[in-house]
């Protein structure tokens, strides 16, 4: 798990508030991942970058708004977030060359709006 | 498109017993097929995959899963069951010639009882 690393691990703030959430993998791979985890929820898949290119953005609000500055990092960033997008936010990496490699997980950052 | 059903929101096995997680997908090729893992407060972690070959795929922790083509099904198995096992899993398909994405089962919780 300490392949790929995420901080804040817990945040808590408010509707009118600017935070970012970042993501770091130590695992040379060439794709990241942003997913969102709700209770009694799928797992959502938020975003999903290949070689720093975004090549999926699954109809999320433009009130998340990710970067990946390299292969290395991915950030999260938040504004003007509501309630309801309080969950754990999952962050993940993976060699896309390979389509059977499996996804690695960061351990999430517990994000709570107020 | 492709899909992953968990029939089963929570499993309980007494410790020392056998234990099985269900999970069958849907998908217009042929599958790649991933379990994970989520002990509470971390992230997922990959138990094993079925790529090809042996229907039979053996993991970490002493977990393994049967691949059935004909059932469209991949349940994860464990011969003896630990309390430490207690966890949310999760099933995960991703098709060989689809897209880039891969899709996770809602979890299904294993309580096991000491």
């Amino acid at each position: 798990e300490t392949g790929v690393t995420q901080t804040p691990r817990h945040l808590v703030m408010g509707m009118t508030n600017k935070k970012s959430l970042k993501c770091e993998q130590h695992l040379g791979h060439n794709a990241m991942y942003w997913y969102k985890q709700s209770a009694k929820k799928p797992l959502e898949l938020m975003f999903v970058y290949s070689l720093e290119e975004r090549v999926e953005n699954n109809s999320v609000p433009s009130r998340f708004s990710p970067e990946c500055p390299n292969s290395s990092h991915l950030f999260l960033h938040l504004h003007t977030l509501q309630p309801e997008d309080s969950a754990l936010y999952l962050c993940a990496s993976s060699q896309l060359t390979d389509r059977h490699y499996e996804q690695y997980f960061g351990p999430g950052t517990r994000l709570t709006v107020t | 498109a492709q899909s992953v059903a968990q029939p089963e929101d929570q499993v309980n096995v007494a410790e020392g017993n056998p234990l099985t997680v269900k999970c069958t997908y849907s998908v217009s090729g042929n599958p790649y097929l991933f379990w994970y893992v989520q002990y509470p407060n971390r992230g997922l972690q990959f138990l094993l995959k079925y790529i090809t070959g042996d229907n039979l795929v053996k993991g970490s922790y002493g977990f393994e899963a049967e691949f059935n083509k004909s059932q469209t099904s991949f349940h994860l198995k464990k011969p003896s069951a630990l309390v430490s096992d207690s966890a949310l899993y999760f099933c995960a398909v991703r098709d060989i010639f689809g897209d880039d994405k891969i899709i996770f089962g809602k979890g299904t919780r294993l309580h096991i009882l000491p």
